[in-house]
């Protein structure tokens, strides 16, 4: 069974620009969660997807957005690019978001911003 | 205040040893459920084992077990014959049930794990 998937691997942008962020979740696992991960912050709760609506979300402010579309895979958009925002970003599915189940982690993309 | 303490930054460990990295945790729900991810250099987050608050058995998965002293609101991992691959960051983790685990995994600062050989 192929893991989470997580495109691209890294990725530089400026300050300013906005980026995209894909995720595949495993297959059949229909929530999806997004981290951020610094060395100042460790790792932070972004937001969970369900069924394509947005379940929880994390102390980010709004210029952090995602979505999930119906086959489950998800994207996670970054406007207005702050030097902060450089970080791993970490995508995490499990079949239904229970509490109870483990999140399974993709490789995450490396972001970096100039 | 902290939900997930790790006390540990770092440790250094004799291969073949038994490792303990220690966690406690914060909550007043009731329900929750208690993870250890091993992070290897490379980056990509490896679960490693689950307890739930109200089971009854220490959980336990090949090398792994978790000692979990819920009145300490402790949830140790143990390492046994520690192996050089086991280098890595590993953290603990707790996502609480009520309000359907609102705030996701909360993760700890994670110890830095280092088997010498």
């Amino acid at each position: 069974k192929a893991g989470v998937t997580q495109t691209p691997r890294y990725l530089i942008k400026t300050r300013g620009q906005q980026v995209t962020l894909s995720c595949s979740p495993i297959s059949g696992h229909r929530s999806v969660s997004w981290y951020q991960q610094t060395p100042g912050q460790g790792l932070q709760f972004l937001f969970e997807y369900f069924s394509e609506t947005q379940r929880n979300k994390g102390n980010f402010p709004g210029r952090f957005s995602g979505r999930q579309f119906s086959n489950s895979r998800s994207e996670m958009n970054v406007s207005t690019l702050e030097l902060g925002d450089s970080a791993l970003y970490l995508c995490a599915s499990s079949p239904t978001g229970d509490s109870n189940q483990p999140q399974h982690f993709g490789d995450g993309t490396r972001l970096s911003i100039l | 205040a902290q939900k997930i303490t790790q006390t540990q930054p770092g440790m250094f460990v004799q291969e073949k040893e038994a490792v303990t990295l220690d966690c406690t945790y914060d909550t007043s729900d009731p329900s929750y459920g208690l993870f250890w991810y091993k992070q290897p250099s490379s980056g990509e987050m490896i679960f490693l084992i689950y307890q739930g608050s109200y089971d009854q058995q220490n959980a336990t998965e090949g090398r792994y077990s978790l000692n979990f002293q819920k009145a300490r609101k402790s949830a140790n991992l143990v390492i046994s014959a520690s192996q050089l691959g086991d280098s890595a960051m590993y953290f603990c983790a707790m996502r609480e049930r009520s309000g359907g685990g609102a705030d996701g995994l909360t993760f700890g600062k994670g110890t830095h794990l280092i088997i010498q050989p």
